[in-house]
Parts: C-alpha cells; structure tokens; sequence
C-alpha cells in the first residue's frame, strides 16, 4: 500500500542549480498538491492540480513550476534554486474536488531539499 | 497573516490523562476543519474532521468541537498514549470549489508514561 511516494527523499543542490521533485500516487485520485514546510510554519501550498491537465497556483508559487504528468503523476520544478527555498516538500493527494467534496488529503514523507 | 492559528507551540500530558489542543481561526468563511497528526520523517496524516454545521465530531478516542461564534476549534484525546506523541496540524477549508487547506503552525504533543 505504497500511498502518496516521493522522489528523492534527501537533496542538496548549489545556488542557481534546477532540480524536478516527483511525486506519484496510487489510489487513483483526481487531485494532487505540493507544500512546503518551513520551521515554526505550517505547510504551505505551493501548486496544486484539481484533476488531470490543469494546474494552478497556491500560496507560494515563485520560483516553482509545476506538471501532472498523468492522473498518477505530479512534479515540482526548480528552475534555479534559492537559498530561501530550502524547505521540506511535500506532495498529497485527495479524491476529488467540488461543491461539498472534503475528502482527506493523503500525504507523501517529504523531500528535504538544502540549496546552499 | 496567519488565518489559522495554533497558539501553543508544545504541550506535554501523562499517559491516561486528557490531552487537549487548541486552534483559532479568523477567517469566517472557512467551513471545514481538519486534524492531523505528523512523526518525524513523516508525512501527516489525516485524524478526525468537522463540518461547520456540526460542533463535535468523535472517533474513537479522539473528538473534535467546534465553536463557530469564537472561532475555535479543539482536539481531545481521551485517554492519551505514548504513541499518541506527535506535532498536530489544524487545517481549514472553505468551500470554493476545491479543497486549499490552510495550515496552522503545530502543537508538538508530547505524553510520557
């Protein structure tokens, strides 16, 4: 029952360098998100894609790219990594999205990303 | 500005005793609520949500209350376990159409034997 997997688990990256974060799930759900989580705050959501072929942003999307992939299938990208972005990333899933629809997001463990 | 607020950054509780955690919120659109409960390492995962129109939800050891006219929200744990030690996350929605979870900042729990 692998859930909401995430790829890498662990990375350091140098100032300015890109790197895509993967993220895959596999209960068939509609809806995938990115967040981060910064010390002493609460997650924050960066991108999410209510269904397959659309993506919109969150809370905090500068620097970030996004791409659903397939309905499995949600990456992050990092075009050229900041200092300010190191966080810990998580990517989630839910069931579905519509009036009335308040299904549980499933999360993923987490890239913890450093960018020195 | 935090919408979501969980004022107290730890809590520490002796096996068997309750376990209460707080959570404000000052958005009042936000029409549904939700608990999580996160280990090191980890990913949250979901524990016990509440609806606007209600203001309890129980599972199991866990209820959640709901005071609208406050805006708060509590998570009880009834009795607290070791396992139960954990950073609790309150999270809220609106209903727009989908579902943007806004977070609060975390109770760490700790509930030693």
């Amino acid at each position: 029952n692998a859930g909401v997997t995430q790829t890498p688990k662990f990375q350091v990256l140098k100032t300015g360098q890109s790197m895509t974060l993967q993220c895959a799930q596999d209960m068939n759900h509609n809806s995938m998100y990115w967040y981060r989580q910064d010390p002493g705050m609460g997650l924050r959501l960066i991108y999410y894609s209510a269904s397959e072929g659309t993506t919109d942003k969150g809370e905090v999307p500068n620097g970030y790219n996004v791409s659903r992939l397939n309905k499995r299938e949600f990456s992050l990208r990092l075009e050229s990594a900041a200092p300010s972005q190191t966080s810990v990333y998580f990517c989630a899933s839910s069931e579905g999205y519509g009036r009335g629809s308040n299904q549980p997001q499933h999360f993923g463990d987490g890239t913890r990303l450093s960018i020195l | 500005d935090q919408q979501v607020k969980q004022n107290s950054p730890s809590l520490s509780v002796q096996e068997g005793r309750i376990s209460i955690l707080n959570c404000d919120y000052t958005n009042s659109m936000f029409d549904y609520f939700l608990w999580y409960k996160k280990y090191p390492a980890e990913g949250p995962t979901f524990l016990i949500s509440i609806s606007s129109i209600k203001d309890k939800n129980e599972d199991g050891r866990f209820t959640v209350f709901l005071n609208k006219s406050a805006k708060h929200l509590s998570l009880h744990i009834v009795p607290s376990q070791p396992g139960d030690s954990a950073v609790y996350f309150c999270a809220a929605n609106w209903d727009t159409g989908f579902q943007k979870l806004v977070f609060g900042t975390g109770t760490r729990l700790l509930v030693s034997p």
